[in-house]
């Protein structure tokens, strides 16, 4: 799988969008961009995943670039409760073979 | 519908004793998955059931750990003879078969502590 690199450490304003990036420019074309998060122990969430296409669902956004090296996790109206520890996750996820592999993470801090 | 849950939440045993964990996945899901997060290290996979076989057992740290899934419904991952370095959390997460890139849903976590 793919590597990801992301920073450690960000803070939002609550009620401001959050903007995660992530690199992973040695992605192929047959793998997919997850992002997971963990609430101060508790067990990972899944956030949203994509392809090539941005997609969004009732949590997030996620924008991919063209050349799929990067991306961007948006969290459109930031609350408290989206204080946690981001993972952005590339996987094949073919079938059979869908384990995740999680690296450091971006420590999201929102501001009251 | 209830999620997956792990047993115990919290255990705290004695090095060189035996610790079984205990996952029950989300009804109809073939695939069960084992992570561990050590102190201050990344969650790292362990392995991985679908129904009852182990599709990709790669992540076990050695032969102290044994997981099963009798029948295909939950699992139990022991530990024995636990040592200090075991300490940690350790997540089951369950998706389900014949899907593509679908959601891996998670555990709340036992947290393990080997005095």
């Amino acid at each position: 799988d793919a590597k990801t690199t992301q920073p450690p450490s960000m803070d939002c304003a609550e009620g401001r969008a959050a903007n995660l990036p992530c690199n992973h420019s040695t992605i192929s074309g047959n793998e997919y961009v997850y992002w997971y998060r963990q609430i101060h122990s508790q067990g990972p969430q899944y956030i949203i995943h994509g392809l090539k296409n941005n997609e969004t669902n009732e949590m997030a956004s996620l924008i991919i670039t063209e050349d799929r090296k990067s991306s961007t996790l948006i969290l459109p109206h930031a609350t408290l409760r989206d204080t946690a520890v981001y993972y952005c996750i590339v996987t094949e996820g073919w079938w059979g073979n869908e384990k995740l592999t999680f690296g450091t993470g971006t420590r999201l801090t929102i501001i009251p | 519908e209830a999620g997956v849950t792990q047993f115990p939440s919290h255990s705290v045993i004695e090095k060189g004793q035996t610790v079984t964990l205990r996952c029950d996945p989300i009804s109809g899901h073939d695939n069960l998955y084992w992570y561990r997060r050590v102190m201050g290290k990344e969650i790292k996979f362990l392995l991985h059931f679908v129904k009852e076989s182990k599709q990709d057992e790669s992540g076990m740290p050695n032969n102290r750990f044994l997981a099963e899934r009798t029948g295909g419904t939950y699992s139990t991952l022991k530990v024995q003879p636990a040592e200090l370095e075991d300490s940690g959390v350790y997540f089951c997460a369950s998706s389900q078969e014949g899907q593509r890139n679908t959601e891996a849903f998670f555990g709340q976590g036992t947290r393990l502590t080997v005095v």
